[in-house]
């Protein structure tokens, strides 16, 4: 089955740095999401993209992030100034349709020292 | 706006015995509902899904759930439980006027004990 490809697996950042998580969609999907665990908490979601735009976006969602998608392949989320409580499992979801199946990547695990 | 409500944060339960695990959902909208499974560190994999059709809906590794739609219900159940079953698993529901994201439960923790 095809796979979303995430990198890096782990990422150690100081507060206050730029970190940028990537992700590579499965090919011919078309919608785009991330979503973030703080360890021993739910998932949640912050942010779908579509149509090189982003299409909603969650109140955690505010203006230290941005997403892009640079090529035909990758799709990325840029922290600007890294917090303490950005510490958290870091998902990647891409879906073909709208109402359909997420496929999930295997995460980034980000720790803000 | 939805919202996804698991009842139970964690479920032990023994190997073969049979095993629920409760999701409530609310919406002003018709919704579609999903189970996902994290295994450990590992992204989630879907269980099941329902959009529409038969309410019983059945997904892999035994499982399946049932869509109550006045008890605004999706509970998950299989039958007989393995150990390979322990898992976190995640009701989610995303609004069927094509909206853009899926909203997931705080998860039910399944331990199943030998």
């Amino acid at each position: 089955e095809p796979e979303v490809t995430q990198t890096p697996s782990h990422q150690v950042t100081q507060m206050g740095q730029e970190v940028i998580l990537r992700c590579v969609p499965i090919s011919n999907h078309l919608y785009f999401y991330w979503y973030r665990q703080i360890l021993g908490q739910k998932v949640e979601f912050l942010v779908s993209f579509y149509n090189n735009e982003i299409s909603e976006k969650s109140e955690i969602f505010d203006d230290q992030f941005s997403v892009e998608r640079p090529d035909g392949s990758n799709f990325t989320l840029k922290i600007r100034s890294t917090k303490l409580e950005d510490s958290a499992m870091y998902f990647c979801a891409s879906s073909d349709r709208v109402e359909e199946k997420l496929f999930f990547g295997s995460g980034t695990q980000l720790s803000v020292l | 706006a939805q919202s996804v409500t698991q009842l139970d944060s964690q479920v032990p339960v023994f190997e073969e015995a049979p095993v629920e695990l409760r999701c409530n959902y609310s919406s002003s909208v018709s919704v579609y509902l999903f189970w996902y499974v994290q295994y450990p560190n590992q992204g989630l994999q879907l269980l099941l899904k329902y959009l529409s059709g038969s309410t019983l809906v059945k997904g892999i590794n035994g499982f399946e759930a049932e869509f109550n739609k006045s008890q605004t219900s999706f509970h998950l159940r299989k039958p007989s439980v393995h150990i390979s079953d322990t898992a976190e698993y995640f009701c989610a529901v995303s609004e069927g006027t094509g909206g853009f994201k899926t909203i997931f439960g705080a998860g039910t923790r399944l331990f199943v004990k030998a």
